[in-house]
Formats: structure tokens, C-alpha cells, sequence
């Protein structure tokens, strides 16, 4: 089992919809996650970090952790054709970061 | 303010040839980290300096691959003789170090190696 997994996509959402980015984790013990965009070509980008249960807003985005369940998502509302990237989820472990390998997200007007 | 910078930006070599890559981290920055990159994969950690402490080289696929830091500011990444699955995009990224890793990581913008 790797210690982060995300599904690779592309996942495909028309402009103004709602963009459900999902990833689960396997170390329990994990305080502390992470979702960056990457655009082609591009390095990775900060969105939101979340440590606590519950949900983080910040503008057009949501980041949603269940811990019990080992389960951190991103919300992406009002999606723009410009948000159409790469969406990695990074879960902190010890010391460094495990990034999953990525959902590709398209946004089709 | 200056971010994270990588040189070279892209690096072409043949089979068995060493090369250097270089990061300046954000000024202040006490950890550094970096990263591999295949084409379409997540990023794997390969190494994370944190001031003056024992780099945690965990990550390195292998002997071929070393860093190193020079107090709390550039860094080397070297890998002898290559080979073509070292082909990959090289991220390095620095943070303050002040949460024991669990704090947001700054991105360069990556060295593209290619090895024929």
C-alpha cells in the first residue's frame, strides 16, 4: 500500500462547477497535510495546509481532513478553466513530506 | 524577496558522466529538502538538511547519489555516473525549520536532466 493515494484522473469539471479532489493516507500518526498545484512543466505550489479535523476554507477553496478515517480532501468551487492542473497531496512523516503522485484536474468551459 | 533558485535549469549528459546540481535556498531558511520528479510521478524525497544536524538521506535510490550543505545555504546534489533512469525533473525546496519539518515547503523551479 503506498502511504499516499490519490486517483491519477484526469478528473473533467465544466466551468462554475464544484472540483472533489480526494486523497488518503496510511500513517495514523500523521499531524500535518498538504495540497499543492502543479501546472505543467511547473514546480509544485502551496494551496492549503490543514492539521486539524473539520473543514479550512480560503476563497474558492476547501480542504476537508477526517483523521479517523485517514482521509484529507480538496474543494475546489466556481472552477476556472485556469485551475486545470495537477493536485498533489503531500501528508507530513517524520520529518519530510510523502507526496502522493497526483490527481490531473481539467476545467472545460 | 528572492525564492528558492536551481541551477542549471536543464542538463544534458551522456551515460556515466557525474553531474552537480545547486540550490540556494530562501535566505533564513533552515531546512532544505530535495526532491525527484520522473515524468507524470509524484515527487520522491530523496534528502532533508535541517541546520547543523545529521541529513536524514533516507530517500537516496542509491551509493550514485550525494548532497551536501554548506551551513544553512547552498546545496550540492551529485550523481555519479549516471544513468538513464536518473532522467527526471530534480526540485529542491527550503522551509524555515521552525515546526520540525511540518510547515509550508518554497519550490525552485527544478533542474531537467536528461541522460542520453
Amino acid at each position: 500500500q503506498k502511504e499516499v493515494e490519490q486517483n491519477s484522473g484526469p478528473l473533467s469539471v465544466p466551468e462554475g462547477a464544484i472540483a472533489s479532489l480526494n486523497c488518503t493516507y496510511s500513517d495514523r500518526g500523521s499531524q500535518s497535510f498538504f495540497w499543492y498545484r502543479q501546472y505543467s512543466g511547473k514546480s509544485p505550489e502551496l494551496i492549503m495546509s490543514i492539521y486539524s479535523n473539520g473543514d479550512k476554507e480560503d476563497g474558492r477553496f476547501t480542504a476537508q481532513l477526517n483523521k479517523a478515517s485517514q482521509y484529507v480532501s480538496l474543494l475546489i468551487r466556481d472552477s476556472q478553466p485556469s485551475d486545470s492542473a495537477t493536485y498533489l497531496c503531500a501528508v507530513h512523516n517524520t520529518d519530510k513530506l510523502i507526496f502522493g503522485t497526483g490527481t490531473r484536474l481539467q476545467v472545460f468551459p | 524577496g528572492a525564492g528558492v533558485s536551481q541551477s542549471p535549469s536543464n542538463k544534458v549528459t551522456e551515460k556515466g558522466k557525474d553531474v552537480e546540481l545547486r540550490c540556494d535556498p530562501i535566505s533564513g531558511h533552515t531546512a532544505l529538502y530535495w526532491y525527484r520528479q520522473r515524468l507524470g510521478q509524484g515527487l520522491e524525497f530523496l534528502i532533508y538538511f535541517q541546520g547543523n544536524s545529521a541529513p536524514d538521506k533516507s530517500g537516496l535510490p542509491s551509493d550514485r547519489f550525494s548532497a551536501e550543505r554548506t551551513g544553512e545555504s547552498v546545496s550540492t546534489l551529485t550523481i555519479q555516473r549516471t544513468q538513464q533512469e536518473d532522467s527526471a525533473v530534480y526540485l529542491c525546496a527550503s522551509s524555515p525549520g521552525l515546526a520540525g519539518g511540518q510547515e509550508t515547503q518554497y519550490f525552485g523551479p527544478g533542474t531537467r536532466l536528461l541522460v542520453l
